[in-house]
C-alpha cells in the first residue's frame, strides 16, 4: 500500500493563478480531508468528504473548491490564489466503521508558496 | 465550540529527562483525544488515543490518559531521545470524522 500521496510536493504560484493539488488514497477509506498548517495555527480543515460524490465545507473553505468522483481521489482547486494561502496543505484519509475511532492516515503535504 | 489548547513550545530537554506537554480541550459531549506526532518533512502520524474517561493512550514509551474532571490529556514520556526530536499535535474528533488540532508543540532533544 502507497498509503495517502500528494502531489505536487512543492509549487510556486503567482497571485491570481489557478492550480490543482492531487490526493489519492488506495486503502479504500471512505473519508478524506484537506488540512492546512500554518505557523502557531496548528492544522486547520478546509474541506472533507464522506464518500465519492458527497463534499462538504471544513473550518476554513473560502477560496477552494474539491470534488470527488472516485473513492480513490480527492483533489484540492485553488482557482484564483492568493498569498493568504501560502501554506503546507495535507491530506488525510480514515475508514468509517460504525461505532470505531479511526485514526486519520496523513500524506506528506504539498508547500504552496504564492508571490 | 470546540477547541484545543497546548503548551507553547519548543520543549528543550536532554537526552533521558522526563518529558510532559501539556494539552487542554473544549468540547461538547464526549470526544475522542489524539496525539499525533510529525517528523520533520514529514506528515503527521498517530501516536496514541483514547476514546473514554480514564482511558490511558501509550505508544513507544509516551503516554496520556484522558481526564473528563480537568478535561485534560497530557503527553508523558519517561525518557527522551535525540530521535524524539518533533511536533506534537494534540487533537480531539468531532462529528464522527473531524479533528480539530492545537496548535503543536516543537520538542528538541539534546545528547
Amino acid at each position: 500500500n502507497a498509503g495517502v500521496t500528494q502531489t505536487p510536493k512543492f509549487q510556486v504560484l503567482k497571485t491570481g493563478q489557478s492550480m490543482t493539488l492531487q490526493c489519492a488514497q488506495d486503502m479504500n477509506h471512505e473519508y478524506m480531508s484537506w488540512y492546512r498548517q500554518d505557523p502557531g495555527m496548528g492544522l486547520r480543515l478546509i474541506h472533507y468528504s464522506v464518500g465519492a460524490g458527497i463534499t462538504d465545507q471544513g473550518e476554513v473553505p473560502n477560496g477552494y473548491n474539491v470534488s470527488r468522483s472516485t473513492t480513490e481521489d480527492f483533489p484540492l482547486r485553488l482557482l484564483s490564489a492568493a498569498p493568504s494561502q501560502t501554506s503546507v496543505y495535507f491530506c488525510a484519509s480514515s475508514y468509517r466503521g460504525a461505532g470505531a475511532v479511526n485514526e486519520q492516515f496523513f500524506g506528506p503535504g504539498t508547500r504552496l508558496t504564492v508571490l | 465550540g470546540n477547541s484545543v489548547t497546548q503548551m507553547e513550545g519548543p520543549v528543550t530537554l536532554s537526552e533521558e529527562a522526563f518529558l510532559t506537554i501539556n494539552c487542554t480541550y473544549t468540547a461538547t459531549g464526549y470526544p475522542s483525544l489524539f496525539w499525533y506526532v510529525q517528523y520533520p518533512g514529514e506528515g503527521l502520524q498517530l501516536l496514541l488515543k483514547a476514546t473514554k474517561a480514564d482511558d490511558k493512550g501509550s505508544n513507544k514509551g509516551f503516554e496520556a490518559t484522558y481526564r473528563k474532571e480537568t478535561t485534560s490529556f497530557h503527553l508523558e514520556k519517561g525518557s527522551v531521545q535525540v530521535s524524539d526530536s518533533a511536533v506534537y499535535f494534540c487533537a480531539l474528533k468531532y462529528d464522527t470524522d473531524k479533528l480539530i488540532f492545537g496548535t503543536g508543540t516543537r520538542l528538541q532533544v539534546f545528547p
